[in-house]
């Protein structure tokens, strides 16, 4: 079955500064890679997703890119603010099951 | 905006005992998914579910668990015989297609056993 690596466990940034999270998955056939952003004690909600025909993504302040070769894919926030931190999780899907990284925990420092 | 939701939110229970976890899908999405969380760690997916049958189940969906979807509009798991170790917060979550599109997570329950 997939199997999803994520790293760092943990991120300290600045305020401003970005914050750059990588994930790997094992199995080639997944072809959807969500990320999901939960605060303490929250239900996780998706902040940005790309499907693997893409390899590239942004919204606003946040850009997701994948290396379908490689088996990877990254979550990129830029300008961090203190309400970003929270704990990351990302994801890949192939069909019916949807399988999550370890997460990681992000603290954005005013 | 719709949103997928949970009842009860916590539930405490006795080692052994069947407890019944209540999700209501957002209202056309057509594929319904169970997963746990336990404190501090990933979301596991337990199941999926579509046209009132299960799709794709992991290997923490033993013979002591099982859902249904017993009307249409609610979206059931059952734990026959809860263990310790089934004390987690589980997440029903619903998505419009199977594949490439984004699944929508309830608040959650909060189950703990004694």
């Amino acid at each position: 079955g997939e199997n999803v690596e994520q790293h760092p466990s943990t991120l300290s940034v600045q305020e401003g500064d970005s914050a750059v999270i990588k994930c790997t998955y094992s199995d080639s056939a997944s072809n959807y890679f969500p990320w999901y952003k939960q605060e303490l004690g929250k239900r996780p909600q998706l902040i940005i997703d790309i499907r693997s025909n893409v390899g590239e993504k942004k919204d606003q302040r946040i850009a997701v890119t994948l290396n379908k070769t490689a088996k990877h894919f990254s979550l990129h926030i830029t300008e961090t603010q203190p309400e970003d931190s929270a704990v990351y999780f990302c994801a890949a899907s192939n069909e019916d099951d949807m399988r999550f990284g370890a997460g990681t925990r992000l603290t954005v420092k005013p | 905006e719709p949103e997928v939701t949970q009842t009860p939110s916590h539930q405490v229970t006795q080692m052994g005992q069947e407890v019944i976890l209540r999700c209501v899908p957002i209202s056309n999405h057509l594929y319904f998914y169970w997963y746990r969380q336990i404190l501090g760690q990933k979301v596991e997916f337990l199941v999926s579910f579509y046209n009132n049958e299960i799709s794709e189940k992991s290997e923490i969906f033993d013979d002591q668990f099982s859902v249904e979807r017993p009307d249409g509009s609610n979206f059931t798991l059952k734990i026959r015989s809860t263990k310790l170790e089934d004390s987690a917060m589980y997440f029903c979550a619903s998505s419009l297609y199977v594949t490439g599109t984004a699944q929508y997570f309830g608040p959650g329950t909060r189950l703990l056993v004694l």
